[in-house]
């Protein structure tokens, strides 16, 4: 099984919401990843959690909080984001980090919308 | 630090012509390479990798890629092109931090958006 899910499919939210993204795995990885697309962008990379403990956050603001209560799971807390913060979110993950030669499987997505 | 050059933004082909996509790479380390595919509104899915075990590297739905040291390139091919192959195609390169370590960055061209005509 090489799949990663994420739900939900879409979301709209205010700008004063408090709402959460989640992502799932059960490929055994230890490295899971949030990206950020806009459209017709490439992903940006978010947050990288290794073995459970946030090893990269790439100057995200604050409003995002990312999450990994176990090593199947990571979730993405949103509280008063802003309309350019509509994106695509990715989640991705990778049998580690400590080797450049890992692949990333991305799950589908989640098409945020903020209004 | 590591970065690729996707030529060409857009792709236009036929139906059954050759598919030709241009990734080019900067890396002062030998450098781990992937091609993935998005489909309108879905996820990445890995096509293939390179990761120095041979040149010319054969992945999912026909596509194979050949990296060439000389010319800092991890070109994607298909010999003939189908109505499903349109999508946009990313190639990226894994940042290696010295000794080898990636810590997860993969870097995104600006990726190449295919169109297979009938």
């Amino acid at each position: 099984d090489t799949e990663v899910t994420q739900t939900p499919k879409h979301l709209v939210m205010g700008m004063t919401n408090k709402k959460s993204l989640k992502c799932e795995q059960h490929m055994g990885h230890r490295a899971m990843y949030w990206y950020k697309q806009k459209a017709k962008k490439p992903p940006e990379l978010m947050f990288v959690y290794s073995y459970e403990k946030l090893s990269i956050n790439e100057s995200v603001p604050s409003r995002f909080s990312p999450e990994c209560p176990n090593s199947s799971l990571l979730n993405l807390h949103l509280h008063a984001l802003q309309p350019e913060d509509s994106a695509l979110y990715l989640c991705a993950s990778s049998p580690g980090v400590t080797l450049s030669s890992y692949e990333q499987y991305f799950g589908p997505g989640t098409r945020l919308t903020v209004t | 630090a590591q970065s690729v050059t996707q030529l060409g933004s857009h792709v236009s082909v036929s139906e059954g012509a050759l598919v030709l996509l241009r990734c080019n790479y900067s890396s002062s380390v030998p450098p781990y390479l992937f091609w993935y595919v998005q489909y309108p509104n879905q996820g990445l899915q890995l096509l293939l990798k390179y990761t120095s075990a041979a040149t010319l590297v054969k992945g999912i739905n026909g596509f194979e890629a050949e990296f060439k040291k000389s010319e800092t390139s991890f070109h994607l091919t298909k010999p003939s092109a189908h109505m499903r192959d349109a999508a946009e195609y990313f190639c990226a390169v894994t940042h290696t931090l010295a000794g080898g370590t990636s810590y997860g960055k993969l870097t995104f061209g600006q990726g190449t958006i295919l169109t297979v005509h009938p």
